[in-house]
């Protein structure tokens, strides 16, 4: 059981804009300013797409956006596109019994 | 560009031991932390320990703590995970992750798949 919890799975059409949330707790999420998103596409190493809640690296698109507000993070993908199906991660520095937490993933279906 | 290659898919029996590796180019391998991740079939992303080459300061997972041993060596800037003593449950692709400061992975090796069967 994750510490993180994720819907399973989102679904919209092309152009479309989702956000996925993903909710922690004050020891994890709420606590700290390091969310991280990770993208994986089916039978492929996962890629980081936000650090430190907002922050995307080099080489993201900037359809990627993300934000934080108490114990629940969001990832937002604006102007969906078909490249964008995957499984998507967070994850979160922990002050638990772990020092870091990922959400259980949550699978983007472009219809 | 930080590139972390990994030792190759093995495939193993229960109670056997097993040491799978990772090397690190492109960057300065003791300033960053370095740890492993795993991803059992169809499931999702396990965070198992993490170890900072330049001290040698490991941290573990609960859940994988006294399971599995996370070691380092600077000399030939390679990360390993190890078992002593491998079970079916140990069966997923263990990929190598850095963090680079942020408490993010910020690279990713391309991941070593451990099957363990009798």
């Amino acid at each position: 059981q994750s510490a993180l919890t994720q819907p399973a799975s989102v679904s919209a059409s092309p152009g479309q804009s989702i956000t996925i949330s993903c909710t922690g707790s004050s020891t994890d999420i709420g606590g700290y300013d390091y969310v991280s998103w990770y993208q994986q596409h089916p039978g492929k190493v996962p890629k980081l797409l936000i650090y430190s809640v907002t922050h995307r690296p080099s080489g993201v698109s900037n359809r990627f956006s993300a934000s934080k507000s108490g114990n629940t993070a969001s990832l937002t993908i604006s102007g969906l596109q078909t490249e964008d199906g995957a499984d998507y991660f967070c994850s979160s520095y922990s002050s638990g019994t772990t020092l870091f937490v990922f959400g259980p993933g949550t699978k983007v279906t472009v219809l | 560009e930080v590139q972390l290659v990994q030792s190759g898919a093995e495939v193993k029996k229960p109670g056997e031991s097993l040491k799978i590796s990772c090397k690190g180019s492109g960057y300065s391998f003791t300033s960053y932390w370095i740890g492993w991740v795993r991803q059992m079939p169809g499931k999702g992303l396990e965070w198992m320990g993490i170890m900072y080459p330049e001290d040698s300061d490991t941290r573990y997972s609960p859940s994988f703590e006294g399971r599995v041993t996370i070691s380092a060596d600077k000399s030939t800037n390679t990360a390993y995970l190890q078992w002593s003593s491998l079970k079916a449950s140990d069966t997923a692709m263990y990929y190598c992750v850095t963090d680079s400061g942020s408490y993010q992975f910020d690279s990713w090796g391309q991941g070593t798949l451990v099957t363990v069967s009798s």
